[in-house]
């Protein structure tokens, strides 16, 4: 079965650190994969998301993920992370049939 | 609407009642999904609806779950005989289309919080 795995549960950074969050991914086929963020109080909100072509792929707020194939892993990251950027973020697998394969979050908490 | 909505936003029961959570999809989104969120992990995939098609229910926990949707528009969530572990942020999201290898981005709603005394 299709499973996604964080590794960091909870980050905790100073301002203008640089942030990369892990993401693995179990399936051998095609995927779609996806970060997701929630920022306190808000709804779930789309990062970024990789279909097809450049592994690099670059999202909203300075946010960029890397598909590696052969590691099956999109890791997020962010040269120097803002206050603002205070939140819980989820890596997604989309699977053969629609449905997102979750992982289970990162809390990052950006000290000013 | 804008986005999509659910009601209510916050639901408080007792053990062994039932109750219905409700999501109104993005207007044009053929494909809708329930997630559920527990304290401290993370998304879990409950059901998907995806036109007329039939409904994948292979995300609900037990046969107290279920879920029914109107056309291509409002769903709605009823889980019965609620037990504590049911307490949770229920999700609801919508996409275009949800067609094997067509990406299409999900939104989500702002969920509801169930909490079962």
């Amino acid at each position: 079965a299709q499973s996604v795995s964080q590794h960091n549960h909870h980050v905790i950074l100073s301002e203008a650190a640089s942030l990369e969050l892990g993401c693995n991914y179990s399936y051998g086929g095609t995927v779609n994969l996806f970060w997701y963020v929630q920022y306190p109080g808000q709804h779930l909100q789309l990062l970024l998301k990789y279909f097809s072509g450049d592994p690099l792929v670059k999202g909203i707020k300075g946010f960029e993920a890397e598909f590696i194939k052969s590691k099956f892993s999109f890791n997020l990251r962010k040269p120097s992370v803002q206050w603002s950027d205070t939140a819980e973020y989820f890596c997604a697998v989309e699977s053969n049939t629609g449905k997102l394969i979750f992982g289970q979050g990162t809390t990052l908490q950006v000290k000013p | 609407g804008a986005g999509v909505s659910q009601s209510p936003s916050n639901k408080v029961t007792e053990k062994g009642k039932d109750v219905e959570l409700r999501c109104d999809p993005i207007s044009g989104h053929t494909a809708l999904y329930w997630y559920r969120q527990r304290l401290g992990q993370g998304l879990e995939f409950l059901i998907y609806f995806q036109g007329n098609s039939a409904p994948d229910k292979s995300g609900l926990p037990s046969d107290r779950f279920s879920a029914e949707r109107t056309g291509e528009s409002v769903s709605t969530l009823t889980i019965q005989r609620t037990q504590q572990e049911d307490s949770a942020v229920y999700l609801c999201a919508s996409s275009l289309s949800g067609l094997t290898r067509y990406y299409n981005e999900q939104f989500f709603g702002p969920g509801t919080r169930l909490t079962v005394l």
